[in-house]
């Protein structure tokens, strides 16, 4: 079945740091890939998506490229920043963004002053 | 544009007792999901209603949840009777349409801890 398999956390970064958080999946077809992003106290917010290979997805500095050749979709962010702190979800859709989403564990980022 | 609405957003009940969830989607979403998030874990859909039919409900323990969407609008999830592994946050999303490239908005969740 489909599935999400995304790095262990937590992250810890100081201010400024490069951000890779990788994400990898295993799915049948063509599904489409989603960022999503939980901030404390908060509900659950798409960040970014892509919906076909090679596609890239950016939203707020942070990028992710659609990799079907390594069925990856690594969320990328060249300089973070403490607001920037919160739990990250991998996710996909069979199809389009309306179909169920199966979701990775989660990886919880911590940005330092 | 109002989002998403769930209620309550704190619950704390005993096992074998039954709880109840409501959500309210953004309005003119046809679409309905309810996920379980269990502590450490990315959400798990449940249910999915497409109006006020039932799309997917293939991994909804259907001997304690059920779930309604009468008149295609608010939804409302209930345990009977709940046992402690149902301790998780319920999230409520929406989206305008089935089968579309249409995003997932997703409300702020109830909490439930089963003591």
């Amino acid at each position: 079945g489909n599935s999400v398999t995304q790095m262990e956390g937590p992250v810890t970064l100081s201010e400024e740091a490069f951000l890779t958080i990788n994400c990898t999946y295993t799915a049948t077809g063509y599904p489409s890939l989603f960022w999503y992003v939980q901030y404390p106290g908060e509900g659950l917010q798409l960040l970014l998506k892509a919906t076909k290979a090679d596609d890239k997805g950016s939203n707020k500095g942070f990028e992710a490229t659609y990799r079907k050749e390594t069925t990856s979709f690594h969320l990328e962010k060249g300089s973070v920043q403490v607001s920037d702190s919160a739990v990250y979800f991998c996710a996909l859709s069979r199809q389009g963004g309306s179909e169920k989403l199966v979701f990775g564990k989660g990886t919880k980022l911590t940005v330092n002053p | 544009e109002a989002g998403v609405a769930q209620s309550p957003r704190y619950k704390i009940i005993e096992k074998r007792q039954s709880v109840a969830f409501w959500c309210n989607p953004i309005s003119g979403h046809a679409t309905l999901y309810w996920y379980q998030q269990i502590l450490g874990q990315g959400p798990k859909l449940l249910i999915q209603f497409q109006n006020n039919g039932v799309v997917d409900d293939s991994q909804l323990p259907k001997d304690r949840f059920s779930a309604e969407r009468l008149k295609g609008v608010d939804s409302t999830l209930k345990i009977q009777p709940a046992k402690l592994e149902d301790s998780a946050v319920y999230l409520c999303a929406s989206s305008l349409a089935l089968a579309t490239k249409e995003t997932q908005y997703f409300g702020p969740g109830t909490r439930l801890l089963v003591l």
